[in-house]
């Protein structure tokens, strides 16, 4: 158990509608990643945020959105999904000030029909 | 900008026997972090082992050891004594310099070890 929590595990939506991703880091953890993981792009960073503010930005869409809450807890938002958002979708959290390890989620597979 | 590359798609390792997984990258930064990551057919990613780029030695963590050779830009994963429970695919990953934390993967090497 990597102690980094993501809700849900499976998410099965319609095209045109808007998801949720939650996620939860490490405890101590102040920095949380997200990354997408499909097959004909492999793994991708999209944003990471430290204790509530926007850090980086990868190849995130404008359709998505992330935040960081108070309590360090993390969501990523996608709206407008297409087919092709089908994807894992991971969490990860890490210490940043020694960064000699990162910790993923279990993921969140979410498909698009 | 950082670039990893992982050259074998996939390999067979016969059980009890090492296998060494490749990955090479490019970076300009001095600073640096290596990553490697397994992810089972479950979907979950395994952190397994972690080098830096002024690390004097190479990192072991039980049966996983890195090979890392700076100035060919190498950072080669060693599984010795496989077991079953190694079948998976395997990333390696790149932190880039001073506050630059994120990672950047390569393509993975999918392992499968046999009986």
């Amino acid at each position: 158990d990597s102690g980094v929590t993501q809700t849900p595990k499976h998410l099965i939506t319609a095209t045109g509608q808007r998801v949720t991703l939650r996620c939860s880091p490490r405890s101590g953890d102040l920095s949380v990643y997200w990354y997408q993981q499909s097959l004909d792009q492999g793994l991708q960073f999209l944003i990471q945020y430290y204790n509530g503010e926007e850090r980086a930005k990868g190849n995130i869409l404008e359709r998505f959105s992330a935040q960081q809450f108070p309590d360090l807890h993390s969501e990523l938002n996608l709206s407008s999904l297409e087919l092709g958002d089908s994807a894992l979708y991971f969490c990860a959290s890490s210490v940043d000030s020694v960064n000699t390890e990162a910790f993923f989620g279990q993921g969140t597979r979410l498909t698009v029909v | 900008a950082q670039k990893i590359t992982q050259t074998q798609p996939g390999m067979f390792v016969q059980e009890k026997e090492a296998v060494t997984l490749d990955c090479t990258y490019d970076t300009s930064d001095p600073s640096y972090g290596l990553f490697w990551y397994k992810q089972p057919s479950s979907g979950e990613m395994i952190f397994l082992i972690y080098q830096g780029s002024y690390d004097q030695q190479n990192a072991t963590e039980g049966r996983y050891s890195l090979n890392f050779q700076k100035a060919r830009k190498s950072a080669n994963l060693v599984i010795s004594a496989s077991q079953l429970g190694d079948s998976a695919m395997y990333f390696c990953a790149m932190r880039g310099g001073l506050n630059d934390y994120k990672l950047s993967f390569g393509a993975g090497t999918t392992v499968t070890v046999r009986a």
